[in-house]
């Protein structure tokens, strides 16, 4: 089974900066690699696959970066509305397996 | 807009037994794969199972493996997961989710349905 770390457990950033959410695998899964945002009472919400490409809709300020066994998510300047928790998620390989995920809140 | 809407979950005790239902509407259901992800409260996302857009292909977490039974019917556009011998540790938000290809990424999510088992 691939082990999907999250870091931060929780990040607080001021609305406007800059937010850098990193995620780890215990294998390489190559390029396989999704984020989510999730919030409160909400469907999650695919932001990236592949590592760095945006899904239907997602702002330009959503950003993935990585292969192999690390991978970043970066939100170039947050907005009220990005404030949630975010998985990343590999299908390299099964079991599916999602990170522990990180909180983003308001400082 | 695609909907995917979960319905089935509950209370029930423990060594019992549900059905969990999805419907799907606004995509072409017989050609994605889908998939159950459950949440535990006050933690993280993990999935359960997923099957192939024609059924020919099924997996399952070790956890849930022998209990749980996913299928779905292409003419009714829905998915279920039949959850048997059910544990405290099975107690979680259940959401249906959609895929392009089986073992690809997720791009569509419902809202959940809670299962608690608890006598």
């Amino acid at each position: 089974e691939t082990v999907m770390t999250q870091s931060p457990a929780t990040l607080s950033v001021s609305p406007g900066e800059r937010a850098t959410l990193s995620c780890r695998a215990s294998q390489s899964v190559g390029s396989t690699l999704a984020w989510y945002q999730h919030k409160p009472g909400q469907a999650p919400r695919l932001l990236i696959y592949y590592a760095s490409t945006r899904a239907t809709g997602i702002p330009a300020r959503f950003s993935g970066s990585g292969s192999g066994t690390e991978f970043t998510l970066t939100i170039s300047s947050l907005q009220s509305e990005d404030f949630a928790v975010y998985y990343c998620q590999q299908y390299n390989n099964w079991p599916l397996t999602f990170g522990g995920g990180t909180k983003v809140e308001i400082k | 807009e695609v909907q995917l809407v979960e319905s089935g979950g509950g209370l029930v005790r423990p060594g019992g037994s549900l059905r969990l239902s999805c419907a799907a509407s606004g995509l072409t259901f017989s050609s994605y794969a889908m998939n159950w992800v459950r949440q535990a409260p006050g933690k993280g996302l993990e999935w359960v199972s997923s099957i192939s857009s024609g059924s020919t292909t099924i997996h399952y977490a070790d956890s849930v493996k022998g209990r749980f039974t996913i299928s779905r019917d292409n003419a009714k556009n829905s998915l279920y997961l039949q959850i048997n011998s059910l544990r405290a540790d099975d107690t979680a938000l259940y959401y249906c989710a959609s895929d392009p290809r089986l073992g690809s990424e997720i791009d569509h999510w419902g809202r959940g349905t809670l299962v608690t088992v608890s006598s």
